[in-house]
């Protein structure tokens, strides 16, 4: 079984501060290792996915996170966050060879201020 | 780009009617996932889909949902007797092939039941 936390349902930055959004997975085998984003009355699109080659994995919209197995972790930054950053993130787990079936965190709501 | 669509964007309906939901995944994809999303909760699995049968299927997908492929591009949900906690939005993904493909959603249809 695998399962996955997200740290902070809601995160405040400022314009241009660092993004950062904490994901913690479970999972009994290797994972794959997914963030979506969700804009307002919109569906889910992917922002980056690991699956077991480079750790440090980058994005669309300036996104990159770093898959850390010691600590189970596979937190979401972004430099410098923008207005349009505002939306909802969730991370997502699917075990290696387990048919893709998707595991989601609770999300977290990112608020940009200016 | 091609993209998942899904129909209707809305729907209200009474408790204990059925109600029909319907996808149409990207045409050269093979597997294809339903999900659920209540209302401020975290995305959830139903059900996925290959070859035209059911893969895996969650708890929640009890006897009250079927899924079906009627013809070569639409996938739909059915809800046999709809339930106030059936009230949520419903997202139809689908896949490429392979355990390192990306799910693409779609926008989602939103289910309200009275």
């Amino acid at each position: 079984a695998q399962s996955v936390t997200q740290l902070g349902s809601h995160v405040s930055v400022s314009e241009g501060a660092l993004v950062l959004l904490r994901c913690n997975y479970s999972s009994s085998v290797p994972p794959y290792l997914f963030w979506y984003v969700q804009y307002p009355n919109q569906g889910l699109q992917l922002l980056l996915k690991y699956t077991s080659a480079a750790t440090l994995v980058k994005g669309i919209n300036g996104f990159e996170a770093e898959f850390k197995k010691s600590e189970t972790s596979f937190h979401l930054t972004k430099p410098s966050a923008h207005m349009s950053d505002a939306a909802e993130y969730f991370c997502a787990v699917s075990l290696t060879g387990g048919g893709n079936k998707l595991t989601f965190g609770t999300g977290t709501q990112l608020k940009v201020e200016l | 780009e091609p993209e998942v669509t899904q129909t209707p964007s809305h729907q209200v309906t009474q408790m204990g009617q059925e109600v029909i939901l319907r996808c149409v995944p990207i045409s050269n994809h093979l597997y294809f996932y339903w999900y659920r999303q209540i209302l401020g909760q975290k995305v959830e699995f139903l059900v996925s889909f290959y070859n035209n049968e059911i893969s895996e299927k969650s708890e929640i997908f009890d006897d009250q949902f079927s899924v079906e492929r009627p013809d070569g591009s639409n996938f739909t949900l059915k809800i046999r007797s709809t339930k106030l906690e059936d009230s949520a939005m419903y997202f139809c993904a689908s896949i490429a092939s392979g355990t390192k493909e990306t799910q693409y959603f779609g926008p989602g249809t939103r289910l309200l039941v009275l």
